[in-house]
Parts: C-alpha cells; structure tokens; sequence
C-alpha cells in the first residue's frame, strides 16, 4: 500500500515547456485534488476531481489542466511554464473532502 | 464562501511549555475543521478534525482543538511542548456539504527552544 505517490520530486523548467506532474493512489480514493504551496500562502487548491471523468476548477486553475480517466490517477499538466509556476506542488486523495486528506511528498517546480 | 485566519504566523515557545495556534474560520454552511502539521520538506499530515460531534477534540501527539461556533474560533492546543512539534501547522475549513472543497490557512510556524 503506496498510499498517495507523486512524481518526479524536482523538475527545472525553461519559460514556455510544458510538462505533466504525476499523482496517483492506491486506497480507491474519489476525491482528489492539486495544491500549490508558496511562501506565506499556505496551500492553494489548484484543482480537483470528485471521481473518474469529474474535474473542477480551483482557486488557481490558471496555467493547468487536469483529467482523471481513471480511480487511480490524476495529473496535473502545465501548458506553458511561467515563472510564476515555481513552487512545491502537492496531490491529495480522500474519500471525500470532509474526510482524512492523505498528501502525497510534493514535487519541487522551478521555471526560470 | 469559507475562509480561514492563522492569527500567528509565528509562535515561539520553550520546551515543556502550553502551547496556543489560534485559528479563526468563516462559512457559509456547517463546517468542518482540520489542523494539519507539515515538517520540514515533508508532506502534511493530520493532526485532529472536527466534523460536528463532540466540541473538544483531541488529535496525535498530544495536541487538541475546541470548536467554538459563538467565536468562529477552533485553536489548536498541547500541554507541555516538544522539540519535535517544531513545525508548520496549518487550519482548514471544509463545509459539511458533499464534495466540497478545502480552503487552508497560510500557516503558523511553531519554534522550540531548549
């Protein structure tokens, strides 16, 4: 039991590359959801899915999509890197959002 | 709409002393309260919930919450601190409402010194 894994941990990018953040988990969680976390800001929800086939938008949805084809997984995808992107980007899965949220480790974004 | 204030963005505090994160919260319906502790590069971890059963709530590690509905207020509170719980702690609101989303505060950085 993996609970909540992300990937990669770091990840330098160069304005406009685009790139996708891997999140998946394993304990058949519905709820799932993308947090940025800058300084002082505390955690900011990005976006988030309430099953397979199921997303919505955020406080920040700007600059990211998301899909969930499946249970298991939900990536995050950045269109177009901004400098503005750099921060610690974290997964979470519950069964509902008044549940337990489990976190995943974070994946570390710096795009110069 | 629901928001959350951390009243502090930083407490400091010696070894074996009380320790008090104040947190106070808005929404529009029955909410939901959570603490969530995050250590250094780490990822967040569950301190305690409130989730519109008993008022004082105890969590891991020692630490418990007082929902106070006239006060909109729910502080995060341990006896005697540790130099483990050096750490960010954050507060978060959720409503009672199916499927709804979180909204986090921006954190309180909780210091130890010997």
């Amino acid at each position: 039991n993996a609970g909540v894994t992300q990937t990669p941990k770091f990840q330098v990018l160069k304005t406009g590359q685009s790139m996708t953040l891997q999140c998946a988990q394993d304990m058949n969680h519905e709820y799932m959801s993308w947090y940025r976390q800058d300084p002082g800001m505390g955690l900011r929800l990005i976006h988030y899915s309430v099953g397979a086939g199921i997303t919505d938008q955020g406080e920040v949805p700007n600059g990211y999509n998301v899909s969930r084809s499946t249970t298991e997984d939900f990536p995050l995808r950045l269109l177009s890197a901004a400098p503005s992107q750099t921060s610690v980007y974290f997964c979470a899965s519950s069964t509902d959002s008044q549940e337990t949220q489990y976190f995943g480790p974070g994946t570390r974004l710096l795009v110069l | 709409a629901q928001s959350v204030t951390q009243l502090d963005s930083h407490v400091s505090v010696s070894e074996g002393t009380p320790v008090l994160l104040r947190c106070n919260y808005s929404s529009s319906y029955s909410p939901s309260l959570f603490w969530y502790v995050q250590h250094p590069n780490k990822g967040l971890q569950l301190l305690l919930k409130y989730t519109s059963a008993a008022t004082l709530v105890k969590g891991i590690n020692g630490f418990e919450a007082e929902f106070k509905k006239s006060e909109t207020s729910f502080h995060l509170t341990k006896p005697s601190a540790h130099m483990s719980d050096a750490a960010e702690y954050f507060c978060v609101v959720t409503s009672t409402k199916r499927y709804s989303t979180l909204t986090f505060g921006k954190g309180t950085m909780l210091l130890v010194s010997p």
